[in-house]
């Protein structure tokens, strides 16, 4: 069992489009990251998040944490081919930071 | 600038062979951990670090073990390599805690493990 319950797994949509990704806990986490990662390379950091409510604002992507930090999700607005890719949220646990499974995101222009 | 390496790219073994899979930073990040990636299950952590002889177990420590002797180095041992071990393998490092916030991971390239 996961800490982090990511969805959808899989999502294919068309260019301009828009979208959203949810993680969800049961666990409050101190910090929560979202990573994009494509194939053959490691993930790469997009954004961490810390307070209860806050949003943060990259581009097209929207991400949001949960009011009690067990939750968030990664809204991406007039999707292109380029956002295609895997989708992680981590959560620091402790000294740890864990996975969710991953949304993979493919963008069909 | 190299960030962090991994050695070997790939791999195949054999069932019960034993190999070491090698992970170096240069970044002076205080934190690494070892995950590995299986399909449908994104990365799932093997074991971590926070600091020069200190570690400790993740999600699935069994089958494998760590040591880190210098803030640089952080390599992963398996001991009697099995098919379930065939994997992505991932290494990554990060400064931790900044404050209230923490800093990212940053990830090497990945060694893909096959044990046949």
């Amino acid at each position: 069992t996961q800490l982090l319950e990511q969805s959808p797994q899989f999502l294919s949509i068309q260019e301009g489009e828009n979208l959203t990704v949810y993680c969800n806990s049961s666990s409050v986490f101190s910090s929560l990251q979202w990573y994009r990662q494509e194939p053959g390379e490691g993930p790469v950091l997009l954004v961490t998040v810390v307070t209860g409510g806050e949003v943060k604002k990259l581009k097209r992507l929207t991400f949001q944490f949960g009011d009690a930090r067990k939750d968030s999700s990664l809204h991406i607005t007039a999707a292109q081919p380029g956002d295609t890719g895997l989708y992680l949220c981590a959560g620091v646990y402790g000294n740890k930071l864990v996975f969710g499974a991953g949304t993979i995101l493919r963008v069909k222009s | 600038n190299a960030g962090v390496t991994q050695t070997p790219k790939f791999q195949v073994l054999k069932t019960g062979q034993s190999m070491t899979l090698q992970c170096a930073q240069d970044m002076n990040h205080e934190y690494m951990s070892w995950y590995r990636q299986d399909p449908g299950m994104g990365l799932r952590l093997i074991h971590y670090s926070v600091g020069a002889g200190i570690t400790d177990q993740g999600e699935v420590p069994n089958g494998y073990n760590v040591s880190r002797s210098t803030t640089e180095d952080f390599p992963l041992r398996l001991l009697s390599a099995a098919p379930s071990q065939t994997s992505v393998y991932f290494c990554a490092s990060s400064f931790g805690a900044t404050g209230a916030r923490w800093n990212g991971y940053t990830f090497g390239s990945g060694t893909r493990l096959t044990v046949v």
